[in-house]
Order: structure tokens, then C-alpha cells, then sequence
């Protein structure tokens, strides 16, 4: 099955800077890979996903690059503000169609 | 509604006792999904249904777990003899699929179940 590792689990910056949160997976077949934000107490909400046949993708102040050889991908926050700050999960999904989610990053933008 | 609902919100129980948890996904979703999140930790696999059948059901962690989508809506995800370690916010997920691409997964707001 999908393996999905994320770091940091923890990042404080400071606002107007950049946070970048990385993610490696295991499974070759993997074909989809969204980012969710989650604010304390809150569902998961999507923020940005990518597939497998383009290498990044951006969305305003957030952007997702994926290196398939290298099976990882990462997501760019620029200009950060402090209602960035929330838990960031990454995920992948196989062919069928199952996403696996990283442990979260914890992104703290201090104002 | 226009999201995915999951009730209750919060279930306290005693160790031991039978709990039900129920979601009633997005109109027209035809996949379903049930995860478990601990505190600090991501999303955990346990079940997906495509339409009624439960097309992965791996991530169930023994048979005190057990899920239903008898019309291919509403879910419950059942759980026998609970126990302390069955503590955590229960995610249901609803997605559109289109042919054999996963489409963006909508979570409802979770239930919080607490084993005593």
C-alpha cells in the first residue's frame, strides 16, 4: 500500500515570509496528490491538487510541485499571513482511487 | 444540505458499549469515505465505498469495525465492544469520480468520539 511522508510536522515563520512542506510517497502508480488545510477544530478543506501528468501548479499565493522520479511533492506558500497558520496534510492516491495522507505540518505565521 | 453531514458531532461512552456514527454524503457523490484522525495526526484510512459495495475496506482495523452504504448514500459506521483506544474524530468523505480519476474529496465536520 501508499506510504506518505511529510515535513516538517512543525514550522513557525514569520509573516510575509515563505513556507515550503515536503512530501515523499512510496507507490509509482500514484496519480493524484491534493493538499488540505485543516484549522483547529475544522473538516479538512482542499487547497490545491496536483496529477501526475504536470509538474506544478499554482493557485494565487500557493503553488505544488511534483517530482515523479523522485516521487516527492511540495507545496509553496509565498507572502504568508497569519490566517495561513493551520495543519497542512498532504496525500496521494493510487489507482484505486484511496488517498493516504501525511502526519500534518503545523504552520505557524507569527505576525 | 449542500455539505456532507455526519452526526453526532460528539459521542461520550463507556468502554465496552455498541456506537453508531452516521454520514450523509454530498447529493449525487458516489464515493464514500470513512477515516479516523487522532489528535496530531493525519487522516487514517478505514473504508471506501464506490456506490453500495464497499470497494476497499482494508484500513478497518479488526472486525469490531464495520460499515454500511445500503443505498448508496447515507453511511453508518459501526463499532462493537468499544474501547479506549477507539478514541478519536471519525471523518467521513464524499467525492465525485469521474471514470478512474479520484476527484476532490469533501469532508464533513467529524464526530468526536470519546471511550471511557
Amino acid at each position: 500500500g501508499e506510504n506518505v511522508e511529510q515535513h516538517p510536522s512543525t514550522l513557525s515563520v514569520q509573516e510575509g515570509d515563505s513556507a515550503v512542506i515536503k512530501c515523499t510517497y512510496s507507490d509509482s502508480a500514484s496519480n493524484y496528490f491534493p493538499w488540505y488545510k485543516q484549522e483547529l477544530g475544522k473538516r479538512p478543506q482542499l487547497i490545491i491538487d496536483i496529477r501526475s501528468n504536470v509538474g506544478e501548479k499554482k493557485d494565487q499565493r500557493i503553488a505544488v510541485t511534483l517530482n515523479k522520479t523522485a516521487k516527492h511533492f511540495s507545496l509553496h506558500i509565498t507572502e504568508t499571513q497569519p490566517e495561513d497558520s493551520a495543519v497542512y496534510f498532504c496525500a496521494a492516491t493510487d489507482a484505486g482511487n484511496m488517498l493516504t495522507f501525511g502526519g500534518g505540518t503545523r504552520l505557524m505565521v507569527k505576525p | 444540505g449542500a455539505g456532507v453531514s455526519q452526526t453526532p458531532s460528539n459521542k461520550v461512552t463507556e468502554k465496552g458499549k455498541y456506537v453508531e456514527l452516521r454520514c450523509d454524503p454530498i447529493s449525487g457523490h458516489t464515493a464514500l469515505y470513512w477515516y479516523r484522525q487522532s489528535l496530531g495526526q493525519g487522516p487514517e484510512f478505514l473504508i471506501y465505498f464506490q456506490g453500495t459495495g464497499a470497494a476497499d475496506d482494508s484500513g478497518l482495523p479488526n472486525d469490531r469495525f464495520f460499515a454500511v452504504r445500503p443505498e448508496g448514500s447515507v453511511s453508518t459506521l459501526k463499532i462493537q465492544r468499544t474501547e479506549r483506544g477507539d478514541s478519536a474524530v471519525y471523518l467521513c468523505a464524499s467525492s465525485l469520480l469521474a471514470g478512474t480519476l479520484t476527484g476532490e474529496l469533501f469532508f464533513g465536520e467529524g464526530s468526536r468520539l470519546t471511550v471511557l
